[in-house]
């Protein structure tokens, strides 16, 4: 596996309490990608980063912010937790643009209560 | 906004047996065509992949197939074995890619 961490591996959380989870990666990869993965939804995108300091949106970013102040890291920030936000969360790294795989890191499963 | 539908949700095969995996796309602008593979309680993991240029590209028993007219790439896994069950995703799209909703494969012994 690629050297990618992410932590907490397992949290629970109260409604209304803000939430963030690390994503770290020792590849010096460009890109990083945190991914929301439910039943019967597969895998859907809430941020990436193409840089350091520069994040776009994906197709599920209400209630999530993101920031990367270094290459290696990256933090999903659940403002203030909801029982929807409740999910298993993967990031992902890949290097460029040209080699687009992506590899993913190990997930956090969070319980919003 | 862009889609990706993925056929079918589940599928049984007996072990030996091939299975095969689809996937249909809208953007035409989609370059880059992976598939990955889940076990329960695991990571995704990439298995295969092709880009737009290709037709075709195989790896022993796995094989990925493009249609970039039709919009549509498929997975093929030949002599299935117990350790293919698991949760096939397929994935395209540009900067912001889409992933399948996922294919349960279980092969029966």
């Amino acid at each position: 596996d690629a050297g990618i961490t992410q932590s907490p591996r397992h949290k629970v959380t109260e409604t209304g309490t803000p939430v963030t989870l690390r994503c770290h990666q020792t590849e010096n990869h460009r890109y990083m990608y945190w991914y929301r993965q439910d039943p019967g939804h597969g895998l859907r995108l809430i941020h990436y980063s193409y840089g350091v300091k520069d994040t776009d949106k994906g197709e599920v970013s209400d209630g999530y912010s993101v920031s990367r102040s270094k290459t290696e890291d990256f933090l999903l920030t659940l403002e203030s937790a909801t029982s929807s936000q409740t999910s298993v969360y993967f990031c992902a790294i890949s290097e460029s643009g040209t080699s687009p795989e992506q590899y993913f890191g190990p997930g956090t499963r969070l319980t919003v209560t | 906004g862009e889609n990706v539908e993925q056929h079918p949700s589940t599928l049984s095969v007996q072990e030996g047996d091939s299975a095969v995996i689809k996937c249909t796309y809208s953007d035409s602008a989609s370059n880059y065509f992976p598939w990955y593979k889940q076990e329960l309680g695991k990571r995704p993991q990439l298995i295969i992949d092709i880009r737009s240029n290709v037709g075709e590209k195989k790896d022993q028993r796995i094989a990925v197939t493009l249609n970039k007219t039709a919009k549509h790439f498929s997975l093929h896994i030949t002599e299935t074995q117990p350790e293919d069950s698991a949760v096939y995703f397929c994935f395209t799209g540009t900067y912001k890619y889409i992933f399948g909703t996922g294919t349960r494969l279980k092969v029966l012994a």
